[in-house]
């Protein structure tokens, strides 16, 4: 069965701090690993990552992933209270029989940015 | 484009009771899925499609049924609602593997 653990489940911090959010998985066929963003509605797309120790960046937001690890980490600098969310992390991996593939999501980090 | 749409946004149920959440996409996408999101246990699939009239099951299937006559809709069904259905159910579509999904609002769905 496949896994995604996220670490930590939640995080306070102050203004202008800097986090980093981690994801660690366990499956088979690998294809690509997604993060997204949840406030109060409908997760939004951030990054997909495909390939090992190559950076995504998005204004104060960055993604990596470690294929060696089976990780990858979202960074967050310089935080703002509309950062307030939960980040999914989610893997996509070819399902049994070769054909489809699925995503299975980690549980999400709840973090709180507080003025 | 107005998306991913679904409808209702919230629902009341009695245990017992049955009821389609309705999806619809206007992006002419081929794979669609049916999420459901507890309380900090992230989001668990529940029915996935790669096509009109071709379905299969995701990791908690049981007590669901969803059909795929046309490209855009994908309806969830649950035949018999338990108090273990309550939960925020989203909708999701993306144009082919590895790219993101587009989700819906979500419905979230009492059940007692």
């Amino acid at each position: 069965e496949d896994k995604v653990v996220q670490s930590p489940l939640s995080l306070v911090v102050h203004e202008g701090d800097t986090v980093t959010l981690n994801c660690s998985y366990e499956v088979t066929n690998f294809r690509s690993l997604l993060w997204y963003k949840q406030e109060k509605k409908a997760p939004t797309f951030l990054f997909m990552l495909t390939s090992s120790g190559i950076e995504k960046k998005s204004g104060r937001l960055s993604s990596i992933l470690d294929k060696k690890e089976l990780s990858s980490i979202l960074n967050i600098t310089a935080t703002q209270t509309g950062d307030s969310a939960i980040y999914l992390c989610a893997v996509e991996a070819r399902g049994s029989g070769g054909s489809n593939y699925k995503l299975t999501f980690g549980k999400g980090t709840l973090l709180t940015v507080n003025p | 484009n107005a998306g991913v749409t679904q409808t209702p946004k919230f629902r009341i149920l009695k245990i017992g009771q049955s009821m389609t959440l309705q999806c619809a996409q206007d992006m002419n996408h081929n794979y669609m899925y049916w999420y459901r999101q507890d309380p900090g246990m992230g989001l668990k699939l529940i029915y996935y499609s790669v096509g009109a009239g071709i379905t299969d099951k995701g990791e908690v299937p049981n007590g669901y049924n969803v059909s795929r006559s046309t490209t855009e809709d994908f309806p969830l069904r649950l035949e018999l609602a338990a108090p273990s259905q309550t939960s925020v159910y989203f909708c999701a579509s993306t144009r082919q593997v590895s790219s993101p999904l587009h989700f819906g609002n979500g419905t979230r769905l009492t059940v007692t």
